[in-house]
């Protein structure tokens, strides 16, 4: 079956940069997209962008590609995100979400960042 | 493309039918999700395609619309369903979410 494992809660300081993970199993990595998808603490999901690693290329957002990394190591099937130049409008929940057919099915369990002084 | 969902919050009793609207600023043919989501958990996709209900989704649950205008209804509430609902349009990048509509207990 098709999982997604992320990576634990982080705390971090302002200015700093966070890097989550996402492992996944059941399926061949290459054969589907990762997105990113973002949630601040009583908000609605923010869609962030997302990777094919078969390609390989990746899609950001335009207010965040300045400070937003996707990367991959298709030995491990693992995606990664990286934000730098972190303020507190970045705390949230951070999910990595596997799509079929462009709808986002798979979801992993969410890494919460938090970022304070 | 901008998704205004509405209404932003509603109260229900078990039983109740419930109906949420999404409004896209530009057609999207039929590319518009609609997800459940729970306290603590991640989103789960219940309806794709406009009105595809997913293979482990209750048939209570059904979703209509195309181009700019679509609607997620709810036949005879179930205790399970209090949650937060989010339309996704999928028809172009950046993906954009619906603001939400989270579904209580009247």
């Amino acid at each position: 079956q098709v999982q997604l494992v992320q990576s634990g809660a982080e705390m971090k300081k302002p200015g700093a940069s966070v890097k989550v993970s996402c492992k996944t199993s059941g399926y061949t990595f290459t054969g589907h997209y990762i997105h990113w998808v973002r949630q601040a603490p009583g908000q609605g999901p923010e869609w962030m962008g997302w990777i094919n690693p078969n390609r390989p290329a990746t899609y950001s957002i335009k207010n965040l590609e300045d400070r937003l990394t996707l990367t991959w190591d298709t030995s491990i099937g693992t995606a990664y995100l990286e934000l730098s130049r972190l303020t507190s409008d970045d705390t949230g929940i951070y999910y990595c979400v596997r799509p079929d057919k462009g709808d986002l099915t798979f979801w992993g369990q969410g890494s919460l960042v938090t970022v304070s002084s | 493309i901008q998704m205004t969902q509405s209404p932003s919050s509603l109260s229900a009793s078990v039983g109740d039918r419930v109906t949420i609207t999404c409004r896209a600023s530009q057609g999207i043919a039929k590319d518009l999700g609609w997800y459940q989501q729970k306290p603590g958990k991640a989103p789960k996709l219940l309806i794709s395609g406009a009105s595809t209900l997913q293979l482990d989704v209750p048939s209570r649950f059904s979703g209509s619309g195309s181009g700019t205008d679509f609607t997620l209804t709810i036949n005879n509430l179930q205790p399970e369903d209090f949650a937060t609902y989010y339309c996704l349009q999928d028809y172009n990048y950046p993906y954009t979410f619906g603001q939400g509509t989270k579904v209580e207990i009247k």
